[in-house]
């Protein structure tokens, strides 16, 4: 089973409107992160926002936030007032914890999004 | 300035030879990481290392090796053996803290022909 799934392969959305892209994930763990990175045409990852497992209030960095519901095991990054600079590819992760101080990161496959002027 | 080295952005390499991809980093991050990418696909990660001298395989670790003798360096040497070996490759560093993100490298584009 994917342990995360992003099911919105290309978004188009106008400038200066609110986007969700939808991740949601599977773990039997009780602690565990999740994270959200772009991947500009460059190729470089950059980390954008951090949820964690135990934290009761949405993360939230400037123009990004993450709608966490951990019921239904999802964790939608929302950008809100879009900007062409926006453009990329987005990929959700997830850390798993465990008593072996497990240090990896699962990825999903990603959502290009394209910000039309 | 502080940052992840990954050189050169495009290597290219025939069928059959080995090719080291480096990475360098000066960040004083313990922990360092090889990722590949494939077009349309998420990341895979391929070994990683917590300490110098000590690494692990992740989960697509065949058909490549690494070594950590330094702190700063983590190459990743793709043999002959890995069978499909052209791929995008990412490396990352996490620095100790409290939420573990890792920062990533510009990447080496390889192509085997």
């Amino acid at each position: 089973a994917q342990k995360i799934t992003q099911t919105q392969p290309g978004m188009f959305v106008q400038e200066k409107e609110a986007v969700t892209l939808d991740c949601t994930y599977d773990t039997s763990d009780q602690s565990y992160g999740l994270f959200w990175y772009k991947q500009p045409s460059s190729g470089e990852m950059i980390f954008l926002i951090y949820q964690g497992s135990y934290d009761e209030q949405n993360a939230t960095e400037g123009r990004y936030s993450l709608n966490f519901q951990k019921a239904r095991k999802s964790a939608n990054l929302v950008i809100s007032a879009s900007q062409l600079g926006d453009s990329a590819m987005y990929f959700c992760a997830m850390r798993e914890d465990n008593l072996f101080g497990n240090e990896k990161l699962t990825f999903g496959t990603g959502t290009r999004l394209t910000i039309i002027p | 300035d502080g940052g992840i080295t990954q050189s050169p952005k495009y290597l290219f390499r025939k069928e059959g030879q080995n090719v080291t991809l480096s990475c360098e980093q000066n960040l004083n991050h313990d922990a360092m990481y090889w990722y590949r990418q494939d077009p349309g696909q998420g990341l895979r990660l391929i070994y990683y290392s917590q300490i110098v001298n000590d690494f692990q395989k992740g989960d697509i670790a065949e058909g490549y090796s690494v070594s950590r003798e330094k702190k700063e360096s983590f190459p990743l040497t793709v043999t002959s053996a890995q069978k499909n070996p052209t791929a995008f490759y990412l490396c990352a560093t996490r620095r100790s803290g409290s939420i573990y993100e890792q920062y990533f490298g510009p990447g080496t584009r390889l192509t085997v022909t």
